[in-house]
């Protein structure tokens, strides 16, 4: 079952900060956050891991509450490249089912000057 | 590395008609990933392979859809017969079991349209 994402929709001024979340009516075993821009490719930001790990390579931070099985993107100092659709996908239990990736609808983040 | 390489980037056919959409991975990973986006559905997994073999195939919509992955570089999505239905961009993604980040690539998608 797709995980339910919200806002689905926010607008910001550089410079102000923005959470997004992402929750999911099944157990979470993972959770991978991507960004993509219009007319592009989605792109990895990180993913969280059940157990607390938490991984990516972008001064983004996220948290996963397992027993909400909620997780949160938080986005600081907004910048204009933060403009894009944010996308979590909740991934399987392991192994090969990582990867096995269940899309929420998306965020539309818009950053102003 | 070139990243992960589509084609072609734009389709446009009668209902009916064989589409075949193309994929070469980023050389090295081992999982490859078929992805299907509309503004109804999101994006939606439709089948990925680990090692060329498929491993899940549940969101392939219809017998229409078939993938192959002949080899570690190359795959195949073939629709047969179209419909309009059918229009999307169509994503192919690739990663590595090694990473610590289990991030998947996406390439620049196909954008299918079924007349």
């Amino acid at each position: 079952q797709q995980p339910v994402q919200s806002p689905q929709a926010v607008i910001l001024r550089e410079g102000e900060d923005a959470v997004i979340n992402c929750s999911s009516s099944k157990a979470l075993y993972s959770v991978h956050w991507y960004r993509q821009k219009h007319g592009e490719a989605p792109v990895f930001l990180m993913i969280l891991l059940k157990g607390g790990e938490q991984k990516g390579h972008e001064k983004i931070s996220a948290s996963f509450n397992e027993k909400k099985q909620q997780s949160s993107l938080y986005l600081t100092a907004s910048q204009l490249s933060y403009s894009g659709t944010y996308f979590c996908g909740t991934g399987g239990a392991g192994g090969t089912s990582y990867g096995k990736l269940t899309f929420g609808q998306g965020t539309i983040l818009t950053v102003h000057p | 590395d070139a990243g992960v390489i589509q084609s072609p980037r734009h389709e446009v056919t009668e209902m009916g008609q064989e589409v075949t959409l193309r994929c070469k991975p980023i050389s090295g990973h081992d999982y490859l990933f078929w992805y299907r986006q509309t503004m109804m559905r999101g994006l939606e997994l439709l089948i990925y392979f680990n090692n060329n073999v498929p491993i899940d195939d549940s969101g392939m919509p219809e017998d229409r859809f078939s993938a192959k992955m002949p080899n570690a570089s190359f795959s195949t999505l073939k629709i047969q017969p179209s419909e309009p239905r059918d229009s999307a961009v169509y994503f192919c993604a690739s990663s590595f079991d090694g990473t610590p980040t289990y991030e998947q690539y996406f390439g620049p998608g196909t954008r299918l349209t079924v007349t």
